[in-house]
């Protein structure tokens, strides 16, 4: 088991283009989370999925932006018409229950020009 | 409103020395809190977990304590080594039994802990 798996690590997008992350959870991992951090903060919570039902969606998930995960195994995220303030690290966590922690994968950095 | 209050955006602690952080919050009733630590660039990484009904909980030189009362952790790491400069962040479980099953945890916006040699 190699983790939590994002894809792409980094990536740069002018403003409007639309634009799509991938998160691999851990394997047996029923739950799947998407959060956002900006430079000196802590994450947000942007949405919630246990299996492949989306639970719940943060008001900071604008309808610019939508997830997925289909067959309850990988998740993605999508921003369309991406706007400068959506710059951030998107990241990822999965587990089985919430006293067991999280395990983040490593982020996509998205930067906005 | 809701918050949550790492106190220090920033620590420097010789090294060899216990650096203790704290985490404050208010108007929440966790079921759990946890501590994780951050290194740039990457994502946060779980540490210690400890339950609303536990008082301590200790896991190497990591050790954690939890006062319902004072709504406060303090996150302590003893003979401190410059390994363990990193961000400290602190989460709590604001799920509740009556919403189980919408479990996330809100994250402070965490300490910058520098371990000088």
């Amino acid at each position: 088991d190699t983790g939590v798996s994002q894809d792409p690590r980094h990536k740069i997008t002018k403003r409007g283009q639309n634009v799509t992350f991938r998160c691999d959870p851990i394997s047996e991992h029923n739950r799947l989370y998407w959060y956002r951090q900006t430079l000196g903060q802590g994450p947000e919570f942007l949405t919630y999925f246990q299996n492949e039902a989306q639970l719940e969606k943060s008001r900071l998930l604008s309808d610019r932006f939508s997830a997925e995960r289909p067959k309850g195994s990988f998740s993605t995220l999508e921003i369309q018409r991406t706007e400068q303030g959506d710059s951030a690290m998107y990241l990822c966590a999965s587990n089985n229950e919430l006293r067991y922690g999280y395990t983040f994968g490593s982020g996509t950095r998205l930067t906005v020009v | 409103s809701q918050k949550i209050e790492q106190n220090s955006e920033a620590l420097n602690i010789q090294e060899g020395k216990t650096a203790t952080l704290t985490c404050n919050y208010t108007n929440y009733s966790p079921a759990y809190l946890q501590w994780y630590r951050q290194d740039p660039g990457r994502g946060p990484v779980f540490l210690l977990l400890i339950r609303e009904n536990e008082k301590e909980k200790r896991k190497e030189r990591l050790k954690v304590t939890f006062d319902t009362t004072l709504k406060q952790s303090l996150f302590h790491i003893t003979a401190s080594q410059p390994a363990d400069s990193a961000t400290y962040l602190c989460a709590l479980d604001i799920s509740t039994i009556s919403n189980f099953g919408n479990e996330k945890l809100t994250f402070g916006t965490g300490t910058r802990l520098t371990i000088i040699p």
